[in-house]
């Protein structure tokens, strides 16, 4: 089983749509999530930290449960420029900080 | 501006040769990190390094080595390219803290081997 998993989709969806993202990690040793975006042929880059309280930027809002082990992002109001792959990633302090990432789920906006 | 530099952005090399992948830091960061990423894989950590002179394997070491000899530089290192091998490389380096995320990604080295 994957540390981190992730449905890899992809997703299609119209402009203006609302698309939900889960993710589930294995690890209880993670103890920081993230969601970070990667554009094709770029490297992956920072989206949004994740906290328990669940935290929202703009038309993304995170969640983390840490009784079920389990990661969301959620997107409103879907743009054209958020057509990307969104990566689920836990980090582990306790091995030097390292990354585990999900597969990534791909996502398609449509106009 | 914080940076992270993969000095090979597209390489191809033959079979047996030996390939060496720079990446320089200039953030001053003590942790260091090698992925390779494929498709339907997602990206899968080679090695990685907190400290100098320090390297520990990833969950995908082999066929690879790393050396950290200076805290701004970490080098993978393919001793003897296969195809199998073939792959987009990314090198990453943070802080060692706790709260909050400080990691910076370069932006990837294309290896195809032939």
């Amino acid at each position: 089983r994957k540390e981190v998993e992730q449905d890899p989709g992809p997703f299609n969806v119209p402009e203006g749509a609302t698309v939900a993202f889960n993710c589930t990690y294995s690890n209880s040793a993670s103890q920081s999530f993230f969601w970070y975006r990667q554009d094709c042929r770029k490297e992956p880059k920072l989206l949004m930290s994740v906290y328990s309280s669940g935290n929202e930027d703009g038309r993304f809002t995170a969640q983390l449960n840490r009784a079920s082990q389990y990661i969301s992002l959620l997107i409103r109001d879907s743009k054209l420029s958020d057509s990307a792959t969104y990566l689920c990633v836990g980090r582990i302090y306790n091995q030097g900080g390292k990354l585990i990432f999900g597969q990534g789920t791909e996502l398609s906006v449509k106009p | 501006d914080v940076k992270v530099t993969q000095s090979s952005r597209y390489l191809v090399k033959r079979t047996g040769e030996k390939v060496f992948l720079e990446c320089v830091q200039d953030m001053d960061h003590e942790n260091m990190f090698w992925y390779r990423q494929d498709p339907g894989l997602g990206l899968r950590l080679i090695y990685f390094s907190y400290d100098v002179k320090m390297k520990e394997k990833g969950d995908i070491p082999e066929g690879y080595s790393v050396s950290r000899e200076k805290k701004e530089r970490f080098s993978l290192i393919l001793e003897s390219a296969s195809t199998n091998q073939t792959s987009m490389y990314l090198c990453a380096s943070s802080t060692p803290q706790v709260s909050g995320n400080t990691i910076y990604f370069g932006e990837g080295s294309w290896l195809t081997v032939v």
